[in-house]
């Protein structure tokens, strides 16, 4: 079955590192997402993907930064790690031919910043 | 302000009873409205779209859209414990605009 899945699925870092969170999707998806979740805010847009070499920041793209090299892969990366950082990550992607442009998410990257 | 307005709760109701969500919201150029379920320590599931105003049921779910007020509800009638999950609605606005703005979501746990 086509699927998303993320990795890590939990990561410690120290503050100042660099950190990447993997996201691999296996239904050829031309729209992938990054969101990240916290307490009281819900999901928050950080980049997204119309495309291969397509990139775009969201709300709150400030310290990440994203590629998008193939179809299935959108590399989350932290250029220098904050704890305001500490979230749990959820990546998704969406077929732009259907209708509902319903988002597939995967099961979600809870990273610490220490 | 937010561009979506969702209260985070939580709710908690008993088995059988009526669950009521909503959300508002501050941007007009919304055209497309969903609701998305989330059990902990997973990823959102769609549960529920609607396009512009008016209802959609689907089985014990119904969704409704009111574009002149700019609110979105969702009701759930005879809750079953399953139901214990985060609610989040979403919205996006043309069809060429796939990014999903999403509510705070709204913890309900159903009593058995």
């Amino acid at each position: 079955d086509a699927e998303i899945t993320q990795s890590p699925r939990h990561k410690i870092t120290e503050t100042g590192r660099q950190v990447t969170l993997a996201c691999h999707q296996t239904w050829n998806h031309n729209n992938m997402f990054w969101y990240r979740q916290d307490l009281g805010h819900g999901l928050r847009l950080i980049h997204y993907s119309y495309g291969v070499q397509d990139t775009n920041k969201g709300e709150v793209s400030d310290g990440y930064s994203v590629s998008r090299s193939n179809t299935e892969d959108l590399p989350l990366t932290l250029e220098s790690a904050a704890s305001s950082q500490t979230s749990v990550y959820f990546c998704a992607s969406s077929d732009h031919r259907a209708l509902t442009g319903e988002l597939f998410f995967g099961e979600g990257s809870r990273l610490t910043v220490l | 302000q937010k561009e979506v307005e969702q209260d985070p709760g939580p709710l908690s109701v008993p088995e059988g009873a009526i669950v009521s969500l909503n959300c508002t919201y501050s941007n007009s150029a919304f055209q497309y409205f969903m609701w998305y379920r989330q059990y902990s320590r997973k990823g959102p599931e769609l549960l529920m779209y609607t396009y512009s105003s008016g209802n959609k049921e689907d089985g014990r779910f119904t969704a409704q859209v009111d574009k002149s007020s700019k609110y979105i509800s969702l009701f759930i009638r005879d809750s079953q414990p399953s139901d214990s999950a985060t609610y989040l609605c979403a919205m996006r606005r043309g069809s060429n605009d796939y990014k999903l703005s999403f509510g705070a979501g709204t913890t309900v746990t159903v009593r058995a």
